[in-house]
């Protein structure tokens, strides 16, 4: 089954600058792959899925990358806020009707 | 419009006792379910998955039990507890398709389990 990587426990940035988090995974590329935000004590909430055709989507202030090559997949949050603090998992498809999810990256914007 | 209800929000429960946690979905039909655990700081483990009433899918063996007795309601069930039993569970529900198709995962509010 997949294995799925996240680049590192916590980021910290400060407020207006670009966050980029990264998802990298092992075995075969997913037909998509999600990006789900999650505050603390609450479940995740859905961001962005990216298909393995695209290489590119947005929405809003955030930016998702998918590189099969390097079995990669690159989150970005542009002009960054307080607000924006949360930690942030990645989701492939793993099997069936099933998933798997990175550990998350914890970002912190500091004002 | 689709929602989840998880209950309870926490629950504390000495060692060697029961559990019950439920899970129901409104606003759709035929949804996959699933239970997963986080523990502190850590990612989701998925426990269980159901893509219909009594068909249940086990990802980890472990003390755990789940059940689906209707369509739209999911029930994770534990005859005796165990203090690694402690976590944060959540309930997710998503469209049923084939590989491929996007297929969003919708989580409860979660349930903070404490074993003592």
């Amino acid at each position: 089954s997949q294995k799925i990587e996240q680049n590192s426990e916590a980021l910290n940035i400060q407020e207006g600058k670009t966050a980029t988090l990264t998802c990298n995974y092992t075995n075969y590329s997913p037909a998509y792959l999600q990006w789900y935000r999650q505050d603390p004590g609450r479940g995740p909430v859905f961001l962005l899925l990216i298909r393995e055709n695209e290489k590119e989507k947005r929405k809003e202030r955030l930016k998702v990358t998918f590189d099969t090559t390097l079995k990669q997949s690159l989150f970005h949050i542009t002009a960054s806020q307080p607000a924006d603090s949360a930690t942030y998992l990645c989701a492939l498809p793993n099997y069936g009707q099933n998933f798997v999810f990175g550990p998350g990256t914890r970002l912190s914007v500091l004002p | 419009s689709q929602t989840i209800h998880q209950w309870p929000a926490t629950l504390v429960q000495p060692v060697g006792s029961p559990l019950s946690l439920e899970c129901t979905v409104e606003g759709t039909s035929n949804p996959n379910l699933y239970w997963y655990r986080q523990a502190a700081g850590r990612g989701l483990q998925l426990l269980f998955y159901s893509v219909g009433i009594g068909q249940i899918s086990s990802e980890v063996p472990q003390n755990l039990s789940a059940s689906r007795p209707q369509d739209r309601q999911f029930i994770l069930s534990s005859k005796k507890l165990l203090l690694s039993d402690s976590g944060f569970y959540l309930c997710a529900w998503s469209t049923q398709g084939l590989a491929g198709i996007k297929n969003i995962q919708y989580f409860g509010a979660g349930t903070r389990l404490s074993v003592l």
